[in-house]
């Protein structure tokens, strides 16, 4: 079955530690997505890849970082750098500019 | 700035009745609308989209209008079922196919 996974599902980060999230999809999409999900708010985007080898940054990319090797991962790094990195992380992918398809998420905690 | 308002307070509805949510956009010119379910800890799923010129659309007991006077869009679910019980999101897409979701309401449907 065609879909986007995600993983880890629940990961624990120690202050200072960068992590790597990560997305991988058979779907044959060509863009990707990345979206941070705090309670009570909407999804906001972090980073987004329209094809392999390049990236922009969405609206809160501070104290992250992708990188698109292949067409089928975008992996995100949460570094040290981002100081509230606690959230609910969503992959997404996309043939056209509507109707994502989402992953189930990862859910990051500082401890 | 662009905001999108949906009710924050969820909405409790018996099985069987209408359920109606609104989302509310400012300083937005979407060229369409899209609307997505999501489950506790897991991705949002695409529902429907609605066109700037379509004022209503219909898919199985959902259905969505759209006002661009009122710049308002309604989402409705008929016949309600507690399966519907979820978290409905709206995202207004301008022509670029750039768009920001809303936060949300939660829908609670007890039999």
């Amino acid at each position: 079955d065609g879909g986007i996974t995600q993983s880890p599902k629940y990961l624990f980060r120690k202050e200072g530690q960068n992590v790597t999230l990560s997305c991988e999809q058979n779907l044959n999409h060509d863009a990707m997505y990345w979206y941070r999900q705090d309670p009570g708010q909407g999804l906001r985007l972090i980073y987004y890849s329209q094809i392999v080898n390049d990236f922009q940054k969405g609206d809160i990319a501070e104290g992250y970082s992708v990188s698109r090797e292949k067409k089928e991962s975008f992996p995100l790094t949460v570094t040290s750098a981002q100081k509230n990195p606690t959230a609910f992380y969503l992959c997404a992918s996309s043939r056209q500019s509507y109707g994502y398809t989402f992953g189930s998420g990862t859910r990051l905690t500082v401890v | 700035s662009q905001k999108i308002e949906q009710n924050s307070e969820a909405l409790n509805i018996q099985e069987g009745k209408t359920a109606t949510l609104t989302c509310n956009y400012t300083n937005y010119s979407p060229a369409y609308l899209q609307w997505y379910r999501q489950d506790p800890g897991r991705g949002p799923v695409f529902l429907l989209l609605i066109r700037e010129n379509e004022k209503e659309k219909r898919k199985e007991r959902l259905k969505v209008t759209f006002d661009t006077t009122l710049k308002q869009s309604l989402f409705h679910i008929t016949a309600s079922q507690p399966a519907d019980s979820a978290t409905y999101l709206c995202a207004p897409t301008d022509s670029w196919g750039k768009f920001q979701f809303g936060a949300g309401t939660q829908v609670v449907v007890t039999p």
